[in-house]
């Protein structure tokens, strides 16, 4: 069956540091791969969208990559701050679907 | 004011009740979605809903019905709530993207914490 798997336990790391976030998939050939931030008790914030046939993407200090090989996406914040700090949920899609399956997610901690 | 919004916010109910979750959204999107978010489950998409004429199933729809009344409303109701059904409720609208290439980048509600006795 289709399987999405982040890391559950939760990520701490230093303020300054780059913190990184892994999504694998299996039995899933996504063409589209989203990250999402929520805070607690808040729904969902968009981030970064990444297509099957885009290796990485960047926005700010954020960067996506998408390994359809290792069927494998790693998220990446640089220079982290304590306002990082959430749960970062990966979604897929498939194309023709318009539906997205998401993650568990993984809580951050950026520690002052 | 925020695009989607959600009412209520907390429900607390008891079994055997009917409950409606409403959901409005000023985004102009078609799309309109009802997930539920369970601790170590995440988010599992209930129904789904492509224009006004246009329902669908998501993974989890046993107990639940929708209604779309407009393009910027959409009904989540619990015919007979159960305790099972306690959960964190979201609504989403999202944006097929442009040029034909679609992406539908979901847009969340507050959402509704909903607790079945």
């Amino acid at each position: 069956s289709q399987k999405i798997e982040q890391n559950s336990e939760a990520l701490n790391i230093q303020e300054g540091k780059t913190a990184t976030l892994t999504c694998n998939y299996t039995n899933y050939s996504p063409a589209y791969l989203q990250w999402y931030r929520q805070d607690p008790g808040r729904g969902p914030v968009f981030l970064l969208l990444i297509r099957e046939n885009e290796k990485e993407k960047r926005k700010e200090r954020l960067k996506v990559t998408f390994d359809t090989t290792l069927k494998q996406s790693l998220f990446h914040i640089t220079a982290s701050q304590p306002a990082d700090s959430a749960t970062y949920l990966c979604a897929l899609s498939t194309s023709g679907t318009y539906k997205y399956i998401f993650g568990t997610g993984t809580r951050l901690k950026v520690l002052a | 004011d925020a695009d989607v919004t959600q009412t209520p916010r907390n429900r607390i109910t008891k079994t055997g009740k009917r409950i409606m979750l409403e959901c409005s959204q000023t985004k102009g999107h078609d799309r309109m979605y009802w997930y539920r978010q369970d601790p170590g489950l995440g988010l599992r998409l209930i129904y789904y809903s492509f224009d006004v004429k246009d329902i669908n199933k998501g993974e989890i729809s046993d107990g639940y019905s929708v209604s779309r009344q407009a393009q910027a409303k959409f009904s989540l109701s619990l015919e007979s709530a159960i305790p099972n059904q306690t959960a964190l409720y979201f609504c989403a609208t999202s944006d097929p993207g442009a040029g034909g290439r679609i992406t539908d980048t979901q847009y969340f509600g507050p959402g509704t914490r909903l607790t079945v006795l």
